[in-house]
């Protein structure tokens, strides 16, 4: 079957940095996507990872290791803003979307 | 350019009620996406048009659900008759193509509630 495993929730305080982390088990790789959702609304992109490595933009930066099925999304200076959920998605050997279940991450002042 | 749009953005109905939802994709975008997606959870595909032709329709629960994309642009969802299960968020999406890069952009959601 296939799978995305994020963790549930993660609290962090304001002005720190945070990771969240992705694995996941797919029938094939076309590239792995991660959104931010804040509550009550539509998700939206904030990056794209296809090739190993760390993907940087701005207070954002994505990273991929696709031998060891596992991406992490880092987040540094956090705002309260940035309080959301953060979803992680997996494109198969079918260019369909496969959806993690996300990660509320709370942030304190 | 504008975003996706979808309407109404809110729906409560009475279970073995029917609803239907609209969505108006990104202009130019050829692939239009139908999502549930239930509190706590991640978003779960329910049906994907590529023009207007059904690419994956295989979690759309075919006794109550349908959804149309007659002349290639936008789109309605329909449930009929709905049950309680049924309450959730309904999003749409849509990209260019359905390709790796593609980036899917969503709508603002419908929320349905089913009592």
């Amino acid at each position: 079957g296939q799978n995305i495993d994020q963790p549930t929730e993660m609290t962090a305080t304001e002005g720190a940095i945070v990771q969240i982390n992705c694995t996941y088990q797919t029938s094939g790789f076309n590239g792995l996507f991660w959104y931010q959702q804040h509550a009550g609304e539509a998700p939206t992109f904030l990056s794209y990872n296809v090739l190993d490595g760390l993907e940087e933009k701005g207070r954002f930066s994505s990273f991929l290791s696709r031998s060891k099925g596992y991406s992490y999304l880092l987040l540094k200076e956090l705002q309260m803003k940035d309080s959301a959920s953060y979803l992680c998605a997996v494109k198969d050997s079918n260019y369909q979307l496969i959806w993690g279940a996300g990660t509320k991450l709370i942030i304190k002042p | 350019e504008a975003g996706v749009a979808q309407s109404p953005r809110y729906k409560i109905i009475e279970k073995r009620q029917s609803v239907a939802f609209w969505c108006n994709p990104i202009s130019g975008h050829a692939t239009l996406y139908w999502y549930q997606q239930i509190l706590g959870q991640g978003p779960k595909l329910l049906i994907q048009f590529q023009n207007n032709g059904v690419v994956d329709d295989s979690q759309l629960p075919k006794d109550r659900f349908s959804a149309e994309r007659l002349k290639g642009v936008d789109s309605t969802l329909k449930i009929q008759p709905a049950k309680l299960e049924d309450s959730a968020v309904y999003l749409c999406a849509s990209s260019l193509g359905q390709g790796d890069v593609e980036t899917q952009y969503f709508g603002p959601g419908t929320r349905l509630l089913v009592l």
